[in-house]
């Protein structure tokens, strides 16, 4: 167990729709990521907060968005979802600013099915 | 963006054998290198990170060399165990894109 939690686990929508996931990072880790993981492809990253900040994004859609709150925990609004928005979303967290150096602990990953 | 590949794409050996894997990335602006493993129906797990040319890391029966000036990374497993089985994951990070950049892994499956 990482110590990162994701809800939901599993989720199934239609297309045109909104979903939120969560993250609630380690205890003390300040650094939140998103990433992508589609058939076929490796891990995406999304985007990177630190203590509520974004940090960086990289692959990450327009209809996509995200936030930390502070409490820390991290939400990714997935909106007008299309089909190939199916995919398992993995949150991460890190201590520090998110230097390149710091190993990342990745929770359990929702499962999205746009349908 | 960094382009980083891992070879071979799945490996299928005996418990017992030894084996190893390659993650290739660009070797400019080199900031550090992530080895992950990722077992079926978990979530990646970190095994080494690694910044310095000729760095060589060890975690029990798994240890990691890293060149940072040709730009590959190995990764060993010395006498695979079946519990062995899972995706290997190396990471590339430069300077200028501060982020992981993940190949698409080595997919290991030990017999007993």
């Amino acid at each position: 167990d990482s110590g990162v939690t994701q809800t939901p686990k599993h989720l199934i929508t239609a297309t045109g729709q909104r979903v939120t996931l969560r993250c609630s990072p380690r205890s003390g880790d300040l650094s939140v990521y998103w990433y992508q993981q589609s058939l076929d492809q490796g891990l995406q990253f999304l985007i990177h907060y630190y203590n509520g900040e974004e940090r960086a994004k990289g692959n990450i859609l327009e209809r996509f968005s995200a936030q930390q709150f502070p409490d820390l925990h991290s939400e990714l609004n997935l909106s007008s979802l299309e089909l190939g928005d199916s995919a398992l979303y993995f949150c991460a967290s890190s201590s520090g600013r998110g230097v390149p150096y710091n190993e990342q602990f990745f929770g359990p990953g929702t499962r999205l099915t746009v349908l | 963006i960094l382009n980083v590949e891992q070879s071979p794409q799945s490996l299928h050996v005996q418990e017992g054998d030894s084996t190893n894997f390659t993650c290739s990335f660009p070797s400019s602006n080199f900031y550090a290198l992530h080895w992950y493993r990722w077992e079926t129906a978990k979530s990646p797990e970190a095994l080494f990170v690694m910044t310095l040319n000729g760095d060589e890391k060890k975690k029990g029966r798994i240890s990691a060399t890293l060149n940072t000036k040709e730009g590959y990374s190995y990764l060993y497993i010395k006498g695979s165990q079946p519990e062995d089985s899972a995706t290997y994951l190396c990471a590339s990070v430069n300077t200028g894109f501060q982020k992981l950049v993940f190949g698409t892994g080595t997919r290991l499956l030990v017999s007993p």
